[in-house]
């Protein structure tokens, strides 16, 4: 069965603070993808970053930057010197291929984040 | 370029009453998905369908239909929505199981 827990519900950080939003996944699928989105309060869901189980590279864009490691099946998502803009909810999702999963994403609940000015 | 394009944005319903939540895409994606997001418990998969006339259930089917007629549109069904169905629907299309979605807007339901 595959799955994402995002352990932390909510997290609060006074703006310029470093924060990492913890992601973990199961799978038994050897091929899957990892995602990341970002719902502001707008609603919408923008898509961030996508990384396949192949490819352990950190990865860093601006402030963002993400971290998956394969031995502890998680893929990490750390935002520096965070701004109020950052406020939203986080989601981790993972896309399998195997049985009849037909390349779905399974998302996890989510993580609120609020940047304080 | 509409990307996935979501109607109604908001509707209130009335227990019993029926309506077709339209999903519209025009970017020739193959795969498209009926997702749910509730407070506290992410999205969950409705219906998805990999192609002009499949359908297939996801995780929290029951209450609700969909076609796929169109390979650019998906339309969600509820035949007598319940207060359960309060949610907020959200319709997603991909071109292949590898690449990520692309979301519509959302739709609010409430249902009274």
């Amino acid at each position: 069965a595959q799955k994402v827990t995002q352990a932390q519900t909510e997290i609060s950080v006074v703006e310029k603070e470093d924060v990492t939003l913890d992601c973990v996944y199961e799978t038994r699928d050897t091929t899957y993808y990892l995602f990341w989105y970002k719902q502001p309060p707008s609603g919408e869901l923008v898509f961030l970053i996508r990384r396949n189980s192949f490819d352990e590279q950190n990865e860093i864009s601006g402030r963002y930057s993400w971290n998956f490691q394969k031995s502890t099946s998680s893929f990490n998502f750390t935002i520096t010197a965070s701004q109020v803009v950052d406020s939203a909810v986080y989601f981790c999702a993972l896309r399998t291929f195997g049985g009849s999963t037909l390349g779905r994403l399974y998302f996890g609940r989510g993580t609120q984040l609020t940047v304080w000015p | 370029n509409a990307g996935v394009t979501q109607t109604p944005k908001f509707r209130v319903l009335k227990t019993g009453q029926s309506m077709t939540l339209l999903c519209a895409q025009d970017m020739n994606h193959e795969y498209m998905y009926w997702y749910r997001q509730d407070p506290g418990m992410g999205l969950r998969l409705i219906h998805y369908s990999v192609g002009e006339g499949t359908t297939a259930k996801g995780e929290v089917p029951d209450g609700y239909n969909v076609s796929r007629l169109k390979k650019q549109n998906f339309l969600l069904g509820l035949e007598s929505a319940a207060p359960s169905q309060t949610s907020v629907y959200f319709c997603a299309s991909s071109s292949d199981p590898r690449a990520g979605y692309t979301f519509g807007s959302g739709t609010r339901l409430t249902v009274v």
